[in-house]
């Protein structure tokens, strides 16, 4: 199965926002309300910033909100900071206990 | 600390087989399903496979593009998760990361542990 789909990279200024998107089929994001969007630092562990869509872990700031209409998943990224820059990766529940990610998006602040 | 460190990586030749193990702390690890992910150098995450937690049977699913080649299995008595890679390709060449699952989702990741492939 092919990965989610992910725009390769999305860039911002600080305090602006950005919007990630992860685009998947009818077998994956569209039926199934566990979608889970994860940073990654380079040569840290990917930590995660929303699950079930758009619920938020704690300690995870009300800047990253997590989204979803039809087939496609989104993370809104607001107010900017330096150390957002990171790799972000959507990854949904797909069936039979069984996981799928997306390819990744740079998020680079300007 | 609540953590996973993921250990037995290392480089290892084409054919050969390997074992990693995943160690948890500071969590209650039997009652936790676990997943295993890696990520090639210069790509995305790419779920490998799965294995619930005891009272569900620890049972294991896998990447259909995987299973052959791949098994995960547990250690409730240690606390620890292993994925032993068979037939080692350099295409398996990664980082090979560990993920506890709460719910639907992975709620806390290793650090990695790199496995190169090469001759």
């Amino acid at each position: 199965q092919s990965a989610l789909t992910q725009p390769r990279s999305v860039s911002g200024s600080p305090g602006q926002s950005v919007t990630i998107s992860c685009t998947g089929t009818t077998n994956d994001v569209a039926i199934y309300d566990f979608v889970s969007w994860y940073q990654h630092h380079p040569r840290k562990a990917p930590k995660l910033i929303t699950y079930d869509v758009n619920k938020r872990p704690s300690g995870v700031p009300d800047r990253f909100a997590g989204s979803k209409s039809g087939s496609t998943a989104s993370l809104t990224i607001s107010g900017l900071q330096a150390d957002d820059e990171a790799d972000y990766y959507c990854c949904s529940y797909v069936d039979g206990n069984t996981w799928l990610f997306g390819g990744g998006t740079h998020v680079t602040v300007l | 600390e609540v953590q996973l460190v993921e250990s037995g990586g290392g480089l290892e030749q084409p054919g050969r087989s390997l074992r990693l193990s995943c160690s948890g702390s500071g969590f209650n690890f039997e009652h936790h399903s676990m997943s295993w992910v890696r990520q090639a150098p210069g790509r995305g995450l790419e779920w490998i496979g799965f294995i619930s937690s005891r009272p569900y049977g620890a049972t294991t699913h896998y990447a259909a593009s995987l299973k052959d080649r791949f098994t995960i299995s547990r250690d409730d008595s240690k606390n620890v998760a292993y994925l032993q890679v068979n037939s080692l390709r350099s295409e398996d060449t990664a980082v090979y990361y560990c993920a506890r699952h709460a719910g639907m989702t992975q709620d806390l990741w290793g650090q990695g542990t790199l496995v190169t492939v090469s001759s």
